[in-house]
């Protein structure tokens, strides 16, 4: 399976304030995703990140609040825009159609977020 | 709608086996996936089905019944580190590449 880094691993951050989450891949990746996951609950899909193209964002989840990049086949950027406590959680990036299982999806360690 | 049910928590006991089960009503069907994650860490890949069977991987095996919409998974010989999270997904919604989640299940092991 595919290494896969994100950076920061953690962050505490001020109210009105906004992240920027890595994601890199040791290996060209078909597809990129981005989840939020809440202490204690499953995984909540954000958007899926498109190489060269806007990202595909699920409902509940708007461009304006939570832009992403992907500039290539390696690496994607979340940002978490004008946080709010709500936005306290960890969010994690996944990949799928590395070598292998072709639709597996691999996980990056996640960023621990606290909004203050 | 699409809906995937797992029991919240199960205990166990050292040594022993059990049976974690997931049903699922999803708009179509291609895969399912079973994942594990330790308190504070990222999902991490156990199992996939995609036919109606048994897949069996060391200690922990799969099962899956397309007909039936349910699929479990079997841990045997129980070790302390298999206390987590353990998190059904299936691939089937409205898109070839996006999973729908269960909320998982907290597994405790007791010595």
């Amino acid at each position: 399976s595919a290494v896969i880094s994100q950076k920061p691993s953690r962050d505490i951050c001020q109210r009105g304030t906004s992240l920027t989450i890595q994601c890199q891949v040791d290996s060209q990746v078909t597809m990129m995703f981005w989840y939020r996951q809440q202490p204690g609950q499953s995984l909540t899909l954000i958007a899926t990140a498109n190489q060269g193209s806007e990202a595909t964002y699920e409902s509940g989840f708007v461009i304006d609040k939570f832009p992403i990049s992907r500039p290539n086949l390696t690496f994607s950027t979340l940002t978490v825009s004008n946080m709010s406590p709500e936005d306290s959680s960890i969010y994690l990036c996944s990949v799928s159609g590395t070598s292998g299982f072709t639709d597996t999806q691999y996980f990056g360690p996640g960023t621990r977020l606290t909004v203050l | 709608g699409q809906n995937i049910d797992q029991p919240t928590e199960m205990t166990a006991t050292e040594g022993a086996i059990v049976q974690i089960n997931c049903t699922y009503q999803t708009s179509g069907f291609n895969g399912l996936f079973w994942y594990q994650q330790h308190a504070g860490e990222a999902p991490t890949f156990l199992s996939y089905n995609v036919l109606d069977g048994l897949e069996e991987k060391g200690r922990f095996s799969s099962f899956l019944s397309r007909s039936k919409g349910y699929s479990y998974l079997l841990l045997k010989e129980l070790q302390m580190k298999d206390s987590a999270s353990y998190l059904c997904a299936v691939k089937g919604g409205r898109s070839n590449y996006q999973l729908i989640w269960g909320a998982g299940t907290k597994l405790i092991i007791k010595p």
